[in-house]
C-alpha cells in the first residue's frame, strides 16, 4: 500500500514560532508537494520538489519554505508563524512521469495563536 | 488560467440511488484528471486517475468518464450507500514545465441518507 505520513496530525503553535512539518512517503516517488486548505479558497499549492534538493514555489509561497535533504522526505517551514497560517496542510507526492498519480497524506491541522 | 468547476456543491441522496457527479474544465492541455475523496479532517483519498487518452476508469461502485475535447469528467457511483457520504474532489494536471501543476475543484459534499 502507497502510504503519506505527515508526522504531526494537530499542532498549536504561538505566533513568531518557527513550525516544522514533516512529510514522508515510501513510494520511491521523486515528486513531493505541500498544499494548504482552507474553507472556500480550496487546495492551494505552496511549494512542490521534483528531486532531492530541488523545489520550485507554489501559488502561495510567502512565509513559506521547504527542504528535501533526503528523497523520502519533505519538510515545510515556517520560519515565522502568524495567524493568517492557521490552516489545514496536505503533502502529497507523485512519480516523476507527468502521468502519475498524486497520493496524500492524512493532512496536519495547524492552529496559530 | 485553467479553471476547474463542480456541479453540484452538495447533494443529498437516499441510501441505494445511482448519481453523478460532474467535473468541467476550461483548458484541454491536460496530462490527466484525477477523482478524489476527502472525509472531513482528514488528506485526499485516490479514487480514479484518468490519463488523456483514455476515456474511462472503473474501481468498484465507481466509474469516471473523460471527454477531454469538451473538457468534461463524470464520477458515477452506482448503489450509494451512508459510507460514500464524503467530499469529492476532481483535477487536472496541466501541460506545462515540469508537468507538476494540478488545478483542483471545489469539489462536492455528498451526503448518503440511510
Amino acid at each position: 500500500d502507497v502510504k503519506v505520513t505527515q508526522s504531526s496530525r494537530y499542532l498549536v503553535k504561538r505566533t513568531g514560532e518557527k513550525v516544522f512539518l514533516e512529510c514522508v512517503q515510501d513510494m520511491d516517488h521523486e515528486n513531493m508537494f505541500w498544499y494548504r486548505q482552507d474553507p472556500g479558497l480550496g487546495l492551494r499549492l505552496i511549494y512542490f520538489s521534483y528531486d532531492v534538493k530541488m523545489k520550485e514555489k507554489g501559488d502561495i509561497p510567502e512565509g513559506y519554505s521547504v527542504s528535501r535533504e533526503k528523497k523520502e522526505r519533505f519538510s515545510l517551514i515556517l520560519e515565522s508563524a502568524s495567524t493568517n497560517q492557521t490552516s489545514m496542510y496536505l503533502c502529497a507526492s507523485s512519480l516523476w512521469d507527468e502521468a502519475g498519480e498524486l497520493f496524500f497524506g492524512e493532512g496536519s491541522r495547524l492552529t496559530v495563536l | 488560467k485553467q479553471e476547474v468547476t463542480q456541479i453540484p456543491a452538495a447533494l443529498s441522496v437516499p441510501e441505494g440511488e445511482n448519481l453523478v457527479l460532474n467535473c468541467s474544465f476550461t483548458d484541454s492541455a491536460i496530462y490527466n484528471l484525477q477523482w478524489f475523496r476527502q472525509d472531513p479532517g482528514k488528506g485526499l483519498t485516490s479514487l480514479l486517475l484518468i490519463q488523456s487518452s483514455q476515456r474511462e476508469q472503473t474501481s468498484g461502485r465507481l466509474n469516471a468518464s473523460l471527454d477531454k475535447s469538451s473538457g468534461r469528467s463524470t464520477l458515477y457511483i452506482a448503489a450509494s450507500q451512508p459510507g460514500d457520504s464524503a467530499t469529492y474532489l476532481c483535477a487536472v494536471r496541466l501541460v506545462e514545465e515540469y508537468g507538476n501543476k494540478l488545478v483542483f475543484g471545489a469539489g462536492t459534499i455528498l451526503r448518503v441518507k440511510s
